[in-house]
């Protein structure tokens, strides 16, 4: 398996810009996670999904911010508008249960810099 | 609230020296625990996990660690690193139930030669 493919690797784009964000989650699982990554905060869990279906959005930063997932093999992170402070690294991870042990498998990550 | 503590923001050591890296965690109930490495502009990577049994875990790359309920602890240690080994480390801990995982704040492991 090809792992969890993320796209694109990097995007630069100018404030108040639309971002979008691809994932493709390992075949077989039915957990998506997405991850924000930066200096100050850290691995943050911005939104799960179970077999396609947002549980928590909890962590969504703000209306800005959207993401769905429209079938098993494919998730997007839209932000709309960019803002610079949403520069950081956007990482997707998908596992094949949510409970107990289950690892989750990480994409490469995307570095989104917004200008 | 849980959290993850690791203490060390960054650790230097020369190549073939042993080396520990901390992790501790709050929690009052069964939890997981992980250890996530994160090589340059990459994606994270599990190093290893302890769920039940045996205290001592073992994972790739040499990697082993220690889980210590009553100092709630997770520690990971080499004991002989290579300068590939230079990558952030993640100690990450779950819930027994819950799908969140709840990461520290990472050490930097610098190997020199």
């Amino acid at each position: 398996d090809a792992g969890v493919i993320q796209s694109p690797r990097h995007e630069v784009t100018e404030m108040g810009q639309e971002v979008t964000l691809r994932c493709k989650p390992i075949s077989g699982h039915n957990s998506l996670f997405w991850y924000r990554q930066t200096m100050m905060r850290g691995l943050e869990l911005l939104i799960y999904f179970n077999n396609n279906v947002p549980i928590d959005d909890s962590g969504m930063p703000e209306d800005r911010f959207s993401a769905k997932m429209p079938n098993a093999s494919f998730s997007t992170l839209k932000i709309q508008p960019s803002e610079p402070r949403d520069s950081a690294v956007y990482f997707c991870a998908s596992s094949p249960e949510a409970s107990k042990g289950a690892i989750q498998y990480f994409g490469a990550g995307t570095r989104l810099s917004v200008l | 609230a849980q959290s993850v503590t690791q203490l060390d923001s960054q650790v230097p050591v020369f190549e073939e020296a042993p080396v520990e890296l901390r992790c501790n965690y709050s929690s009052s109930v069964s939890v997981y625990l992980f250890w996530y490495v994160q090589y340059p502009n990459q994606g994270l990577q599990l190093l290893l996990k302890y769920l039940s049994g045996s205290t001592l875990v073992k994972g790739i790359n040499g990697f082993e660690a220690e889980f210590n309920k009553s100092q709630t602890s997770f520690h990971l240690r080499k004991p002989s690193v290579h300068i590939s080994d230079t990558a952030e480390y993640f100690c990450a801990v779950r819930k027994d139930s819950s799908y969140k995982l709840i990461f520290g704040s990472g050490t930097r492991l610098l190997v020199r030669p």
